[in-house]
């Protein structure tokens, strides 16, 4: 079974620095998605950025990359430039490649970030 | 566009009582999921639909939880009856081909 391991339960920055998010996955399957979702405490679920296993570009959006390293099933979110606004719980995702029935997501334990003004 | 929308957004009830969640999807989306938030267990998913025939239900805990799906603009997750171990945030998300999913706000549901 798929497993994601997010090792940092808490983190925090200070404004405007940079900040960078862990997650480790394990799997046997060579296509798979992984996603980042923020939960601020509105509670909404909101997903972040998207990378596909067979891209070797990593993913970027704004001021979110990521840096995925598939041979060390790692996929850690950099976050530049904090903002107060984008404290939350930031959660890591796996999901099995594109088939039907492969649809279900594997959820981290999440990381609180603290957003320091 | 609209978001993926639940009701209600708070519920309290009482233990033995029934409890509905509703969940309208994004238009055009295909496929539907519905979520449980805990402190403990963390995010898990129930059961999840495509073209509103259930496809894996594994998630479901026990026969007091049942989902339907009747058409495309409409699910619903029912608890029947009602435990306090119940207590949670329930997310439904809906996606197009089942790779990004976009989720709804959360119902908070509090069984005393």
């Amino acid at each position: 079974a798929q497993t994601v391991t997010q090792s940092q339960p808490e983190m925090s920055v200070q404004e405007a620095e940079t900040v960078t998010l862990s997650c480790t996955y394990d799997t046997s399957e060579s296509d798979y998605y992984l996603f980042w979702y923020k939960q601020p405490p509105s509670r909404q679920m909101i997903l972040v950025i998207r990378q596909e296993a067979y891209k070797q570009q990593n993913a970027t959006e704004n001021r979110f990359s990521v840096n995925f390293q598939k041979a060390a099933k790692s996929f850690s979110l950099k976050i530049s430039d904090s903002q107060l606004g984008d404290a939350a719980m930031y959660f890591c995702a796996y999901r099995r490649g594109s088939n039907f029935g492969n649809e279900k997501l594997t959820f981290g334990t999440g990381t609180r970030l603290t957003i320091i003004p | 566009d609209a978001g993926v929308i639940q009701s209600p957004r708070h519920e309290v009830t009482e233990m033995g009582q029934e409890v509905t969640l509703r969940c309208k999807p994004i238009s055009g989306h295909d496929y539907l999921f519905w979520y449980r938030q805990t402190m403990m267990r963390g995010l898990e998913l129930l059961i999840y639909f495509n073209n509103n025939v259930p496809i894996d239900d594994s998630g479901m805990p026990e026969d007091r939880f049942s989902a339907k799906m009747p058409n495309a603009s409409f699910s619903n997750l029912k608890i029947q009856p009602s435990e306090p171990r119940d207590s949670a945030v329930y997310f439904c998300a809906s996606s197009r081909r089942g790779i990004e999913q976009y989720f709804g706000p959360g119902t908070r549901l509090t069984v005393t």
